[in-house]
Parts: C-alpha cells; sequence; structure tokens
C-alpha cells in the first residue's frame, strides 16, 4: 500500500522560511523512474506544481519560484523536504506532495498526500 | 511556459448525462497529458495519464483522448460520485502545469 503524508507548520509569519516534510511508504526513492513532487492550491484556485525530485536526485523548479525553492530527499527515512523562503501572505495554500511516476518516458502524479493547510500570518 | 486551458470552466449536468471536458494546449505537448478528479476537501486523484491510459482502479466510463495541442475527457453516463472539479496536467516540460479546472456540477 503506497502512501504519502505531508506535515509541517500550519502558520508561518511572512519573510520566515517554510519546511515541510513528505514522508512516504510502500516505494523507494531509488527505484528507476520514480520520483516526489510538490503541488500546492490556494484557498478555491488551480494546482500549482512547485518541485520534483527524481530517484537519480535531478530536481527541478518551478521558475516562477526558483529562487525560493529548495527540494531534498533522504531514501534511507522515506521522505523528501521542500522549504519555501521568503514567504508571503500568497504562499497561504494547501501543500500536496505526490509520487511521480513514469511510462514510456512520460511522467504523472499517481499517488497523493493529503495536503496540509498552511497560512502566512503575521 | 506551457498554458493549459480547460473548458468549459463549470458544467451542470445529469446523472446519466454524456459529459465531455476539453483540455488545450498552448504548444504541442504529444500524449504528455494526465487527468485528476478533485473532489472539496480531498486531494487529487489520477484518473488518465498519458492521454488515454485509464489508471487502475477507475472505472471504465471514464476515458481520455488527443494528442498534439488538443485533448478530451469523457465521462459517458455521469453518476452521482462524479460530481467533482476535473484538471488536465501537461508533463511535456518544467514547469509542469494544470488547467484552471472544470467544476461539474447536479443539474
Amino acid at each position: 500500500q503506497i502512501t504519502l503524508k505531508e506535515s509541517g507548520p500550519t502558520l508561518v509569519k511572512p519573510t520566515q522560511t517554510l519546511t515541510l516534510t513528505c514522508t512516504f511508504s510502500g516505494f523507494s526513492l531509488s527505484t528507476r523512474g520514480v520520483g516526489v513532487g510538490w503541488i500546492r492550491q490556494p484557498p478555491g484556485q488551480a494546482l500549482e506544481w512547485l518541485a520534483l525530485i527524481y530517484w537519480d536526485d535531478d530536481k527541478r523548479y518551478n521558475s516562477s519560484l526558483k529562487s525560493r525553492l529548495t527540494i531534498t530527499k533522504d531514501t534511507s527515512k522515506n521522505q523528501v523536504v521542500l522549504t519555501v523562503t521568503n514567504v508571503d501572505p500568497v504562499d497561504t495554500a494547501t501543500y500536496y506532495c505526490a509520487r511521480n511516476s513514469r511510462w514510456s518516458g512520460r511522467d504523472y502524479f499517481d499517488y497523493w498526500g493529503q495536503g496540509t493547510l498552511v497560512t502566512v500570518s503575521s | 511556459d506551457i498554458q493549459m486551458t480547460q473548458s468549459p470552466s463549470s458544467l451542470s449536468a445529469s446523472v446519466g448525462d454524456r459529459v465531455t471536458i476539453t483540455c488545450r494546449a498552448s504548444q504541442t505537448i504529444s500524449s504528455y497529458l494526465n487527468w485528476y478528479q478533485q473532489k472539496p476537501g480531498k486531494a487529487p486523484k489520477l484518473l488518465i495519464y498519458v492521454a488515454s491510459s485509464l489508471q487502475s482502479g477507475v472505472p471504465s466510463r471514464f476515458s481520455g483522448s488527443g494528442s498534439g495541442t488538443d485533448f478530451t475527457l469523457t465521462i459517458s453516463s455521469l453518476q452521482p460520485d462524479d460530481f467533482a472539479t476535473y484538471y488536465c496536467q501537461q508533463s511535456y516540460t518544467t514547469p509542469l502545469t494544470f488547467g484552471q479546472g472544470t467544476k461539474v456540477e447536479i443539474k
């Protein structure tokens, strides 16, 4: 059974750094083709992809936020961590982590965590 | 960045109706297109990957088609459990991008 779960603060002050952890089970981030991504959704709005890390430590970022994002993995702990620096109220959103799978060279998010709501406010 | 545009933004339909949602990419993305379903307060769920492959466990009334820039998600006979918001997503290149969503409501 594949599960992912996000954890981190529910409230962060503007200009602070947000650190989110995705803890997963049922698969290995050492397996070729596998990755873990972060996607967020502001209240009432659409999904926005943030970052993705692959089994081989290849990292991809949303260029619109790239300077503020860092994604890392700890394969032994089955965790992926996303940090977002210098947060602003517009970063208020539900943050999801999801497993990325690959078929015939094409990627898709096939398992998702339940999401964690992060509010940025002073 | 590749822009994904869904139409319509919302629709009202009855149980048993055939429903079609369209997704258009701002440039060609081959078959690098996925569809997700999201219910209020829940995480998105993968329905279709690589434009037309049905994810395991997803009912066969869902189908996807298209290639290049134009794609469709079809629900052949709408069921009560299908009232939700649907998103397309391209994985052709980063940044990965989603459509703005199509909300399917009960008529």
